[in-house]
């Protein structure tokens, strides 16, 4: 139990243009997601804190109206990534915890590449 | 949460054990010891997690010293898939899920053939 999945694995977009990254949870409802980003050989940066039917906590330093996030049901976070540049490509990675259980589940991650 | 501190690198022999330490000396009393490990190119997965107590599970050990000071995880029979980088994360348990979890730079683990 407890399975996250992100949606799609990877994607390569042209700069300027959005990409959307979806984080579902399979089995669990999730009333707070949370979405991570990981440059290379560098750790996961915690980026926001999402949460169902209100709006997501971002981190200082991460430009809210660039990275937005929408929580609309308890099993779906969505992260989407407006004008993108080179500098947004990067691994993504969202997760979830159910509220019975004390491990993090971890989506498979998003590759960005903005060309 | 108090700060973990992991050396950034180790090597294994495939087949040995792989023994993975992290000091936590400033841990509290009701923060839990949690090690998840990120294979390249994946999201982290979750391996094992304790308190006081030594725990085990299909994957691997956990050896919390007495004092609760350090921690350190072992995989019984290193494999090449066991390569990747491992995360000791000291954190309150039994929370409501709304805290995110805080990743230092972790132990990259080689398994050697």
């Amino acid at each position: 139990g407890a399975v996250v999945s992100q949606h799609p694995s990877w994607v390569i977009c042209k700069s300027g243009t959005s990409v959307k990254i979806e984080c579902r949870s399979l089995d669990f409802q999730a009333t707070t997601m949370f979405w991570y980003r990981q440059f290379p050989k560098q750790s996961l940066m915690l980026m926001a804190t999402s949460n169902e039917g209100s709006k997501a906590t971002y981190e200082q330093g991460v430009e809210k109206d660039k990275f937005l996030i929408n929580h609309a049901s308890l099993t779906l976070s969505t992260l989407t990534v407006t004008s993108a540049h080179p500098e947004d490509s990067s691994f993504y990675i969202c997760s979830a915890r159910r509220t019975d259980n004390y491990g993090y589940t971890f989506g498979s991650g998003t590759r960005l590449t903005v060309v | 949460d108090a700060k973990t501190t992991q050396p950034p690198s180790m090597d294994c022999a495939e087949g040995r054990a792989a023994n993975l330490p992290c000091n936590h000396s400033t841990i509290s009393g009701n923060e839990y010891v949690y090690w998840y490990r990120q294979i390249r190119s994946q999201g982290p997965q979750y391996i094992i997690h304790g308190l006081k107590n030594n725990e085990t599970n299909e994957m691997a050990s956990l050896i919390i010293t007495e004092d609760r000071k350090s921690s350190t995880l072992i995989l019984p029979h290193a494999t090449l898939r066991d390569t990747a980088v491992y995360y000791c994360i000291v954190r309150v348990g039994g929370d409501t899920g709304r805290r995110a979890l805080t990743f230092g730079s972790g132990t990259r683990l080689q398994v050697q053939p």
